[in-house]
């Protein structure tokens, strides 16, 4: 079984600075995907970047990038140049590279931008 | 044009009853999955389905039943609902090269 961590039940960061957010995952899997999603008060789930466990090079995606650290299994979401619409939970998942199976969520980070 | 969508977003019942969410996908997935979001955000996997049939069940009550009639429909039928059945459903289906979750609204249910 997957077990994904994510240890910050919640942190503050100011406007403009950067964050971390820390997730670390166990997994026998040789081969698996990292996923970050976004539940903003509204409600939805919304993807932000994506890990695949071979790839060499950490993901990026606008203000969004990973900090994968195979051998330590974690995955890290680093949120620079934070904004207030940033304020939201975030949830850290695995899922094996087997096609079929379902994402396992950690229990989440609430991130509060301040002013 | 959604690419997930649920009805209905709120559903307010009394215990005992029985109720039904549904799901469509317009992404052409072949995977699809119910997911339970608790009080605490907690989200747990409940059901999966490829291509309409079953994959994965987790240790979910028998008064849950999940029927896909097309791979572009996934619902969520409930009986006699109970006050710990309290939570947000979200559907959600699956792209097939990334594994990239994507999830409808979400449907907050309440107990009374």
């Amino acid at each position: 079984a997957q077990k994904i961590t994510q240890t910050q039940p919640g942190m503050f960061v100011q406007e403009k600075e950067a964050v971390t957010l820390d997730c670390t995952y166990d997994t026998s899997d040789p081969s698996y995907g990292l996923f970050w999603y976004k539940q903003p008060s509204s409600g939805e789930m919304i993807f932000l970047i994506y890990q695949g466990s071979y790839d060499q090079q950490n993901a990026t995606e606008g203000r969004y990038s990973l900090n994968f650290q195979k051998a330590r299994k974690s995955a890290n979401l680093v949120i620079s140049a934070s904004q207030l619409g940033d304020s939201a939970m975030y949830f850290c998942a695995v899922q094996r590279d087997t096609g079929r199976r379902a994402l396992t969520f950690g229990s989440g980070t609430r991130l509060q931008v301040q002013p | 044009d959604t690419a997930v969508s649920q009805t209905p977003k709120y559903l307010v019942t009394q215990m005992g009853n029985d109720k039904s969410i549904k799901c469509e996908q317009n992404l052409g997935h072949d995977t699809m999955y119910w997911y339970k979001q608790d009080s605490k955000k907690f989200l747990k996997i409940m059901f999966s389905y490829n291509n309409k049939e079953l994959i994965i069940n987790e240790t979910v009550p028998n008064r849950f039943s999940p029927k896909s009639p097309d791979k572009a429909h996934l619902n969520l039928h409930i009986n006699s609902l109970e006050l710990g059945d309290s939570a947000v459903y979200f559907c959600a289906s699956k792209e097939g090269h990334t594994g990239e979750l994507f999830f409808g609204e979400g449907s907050r249910l309440t107990v009374l």
